[in-house]
């Protein structure tokens, strides 16, 4: 069955420094990855998402994620963390082919401190 | 291009009533997904759409869920009775369904309030 780890519940960071939020994902067939942003109170946006091809992708806001097929991972990362980045963040596992509903991680809240 | 529309953005009702959530999908999008958020099981798909025709409905809980989509620009999720259980954001969402997988675009939600 499809799955989605995000071990990470909750994250906190200074303004400024690094980021890097964990996904594992479980799938039986090529995945199409994505990354979700949710503010509060807000519906979801894309961050980026990985099809195939060059494996560390770019996205809105300055982040990235890396694919790792080895580690089944798709891991999101960003250079300087602002404060408006505070939110929670999704990590999602579809079907490469076909459109299919996607299946979920529970969410990384990150808080962004002074 | 307006997005996903959704309403009403937030509802209260009580237990008993019948709730009926509203989806206007993005132009041209041929996909369209329901999914419920809560705290305990996060985001989890209900039911969707190819083509206004129901594909998967495995993940609506129980007979009381029922959702429809009348035309391409259409749907609806209606719970009836509701139940404080049902307390929770309902997320719709839309894509164009080609060969290979499309981004899904989120509607704001509806946030349930079940008393």
């Amino acid at each position: 069955a499809q799955s989605v780890t995000q071990p990470d519940i909750h994250i906190t960071v200074s303004e400024g420094a690094s980021l890097e939020l964990r996904c594992n994902y479980s799938y039986g067939a090529t995945p199409y990855l994505f990354w979700y942003v949710q503010s509060p109170g807000q519906g979801l946006q894309l961050l980026l998402k990985y099809f195939s091809g060059d494996t560390l992708v770019q996205g809105i806001k300055g982040f990235e994620a890396e694919f790792k097929r080895s580690q089944s991972s798709f891991n999101l990362r960003k250079p300087s963390v602002h404060w408006s980045d505070a939110a929670e963040y999704f990590c999602a596992v579809g079907a490469y082919s076909g459109n299919t509903p996607l299946v979920f991680g529970k969410g990384t809240r990150l808080s962004v401190i002074a | 291009d307006a997005g996903v529309i959704q309403s009403p953005r937030h509802e209260v009702t009580e237990m008993g009533q019948e709730v009926t959530l509203r989806c206007k999908p993005i132009s041209g999008h041929n996909s369209l997904f329901w999914y419920r958020q809560t705290m305990m099981r996060g985001l989890e798909l209900l039911i969707y759409f190819n083509n206004n025709v129901p594909i998967d409905d495995s993940g609506m809980p129980e007979d009381r869920f029922s959702a429809k989509m009348p035309n391409a620009s259409f749907s609806t999720l209606k719970i009836q009775p509701s139940e404080p259980r049902d307390s929770a954001v309902y997320f719709c969402a839309s894509s164009i369904n080609r060969d290979l997988q499309e981004t899904q675009y989120f509607g704001p939600g509806t946030r349930l309030l079940v008393l």
